[in-house]
């Protein structure tokens, strides 16, 4: 089945800053990659989300970039800002345009866990 | 528009002792997804329903079940409660089949003591 590694586990950045988070994936028939935000006491929250058939998303101060052939795709966050502290997952699912009892089901990586400073 | 809701927020129970879990989904959402979030650790896929049947189930052991009502709610039920299955278990529904762009309820912190 798939596996989803991310890295770094925890990541401190000055206010400001960018934050970079890694994410790879195993199974070369996933095509749809979304990150969550989870923060203390709610439910991971969408931010983004990027299919197989794109190579990089931009929403404000995020970013998603997918490299298909390293099967790796990345979150980026610019002028980081305290509100961004939280947990963030990355996720991997064979759903779009996909058939089968796989599809819907996401395999999530272990989290990043997201200290801004002021 | 009202969010995906979980009840009861939190839920203690003692070992052996069977736990009910239940989920709103959005209305108009028809996929109900669930998964286990251990302490420390990522979210692991339990059961998805769709259309009142269970469309993939994860590796989970046979104690973990559920079902999803005519009017889309579900309930995941764990029967033979371990310690090990203290967690917190998030419901998340989606509109497209797919399962793209789920969105999650705030979940059900289960403590089994």
């Amino acid at each position: 089945g798939e596996n989803v590694e991310q890295h770094p586990s925890t990541l401190s950045v000055q206010e400001g800053d960018s934050a970079v988070i890694k994410c790879t994936y195993s199974d070369s028939a996933s095509n749809y990659f979304p990150w969550y935000k989870q923060e203390l006491g709610k439910g991971p929250q969408l931010i983004i989300d990027i299919r197989s058939n794109v190579g990089e998303k931009k929403d404000q101060r995020i970013a998603v970039t997918l490299n298909k052939t390293a099967k790796h795709f990345s979150l980026h966050i610019t002028e980081t800002q305290p509100e961004d502290s939280a947990v963030y997952f990355c996720a991997a699912s064979k759903g779009f345009g996909a058939g089968g009892t796989s599809y819907g089901k996401l395999t999530f990586g272990q989290g990043t866990i997201l200290t801004v400073h002021p | 528009e009202a969010g995906v809701t979980q009840s009861p927020t939190h839920l203690i129970k003692t070992r052996g002792q069977q736990a009910t879990l239940r989920c709103s989904p959005i209305s108009g959402h028809t996929s109900v997804y669930w998964y286990q979030q251990a302490l420390g650790l990522g979210l692991q896929f339990l059961l998805w329903y769709d259309e009142g049947e269970e469309r993939n189930r994860g590796n989970f052991p046979p104690r973990f079940s559920g079902r999803q009502f005519p009017n889309y709610s579900s309930e995941l039920n764990v029967n033979a409660l371990e310690l090990e299955d203290s967690a917190l278990y998030l419901c998340a529904s989606s509109l497209d089949l797919r399962g793209l762009g789920y969105t999650f309820g705030s979940g059900t912190r289960l403590t089994v003591v």
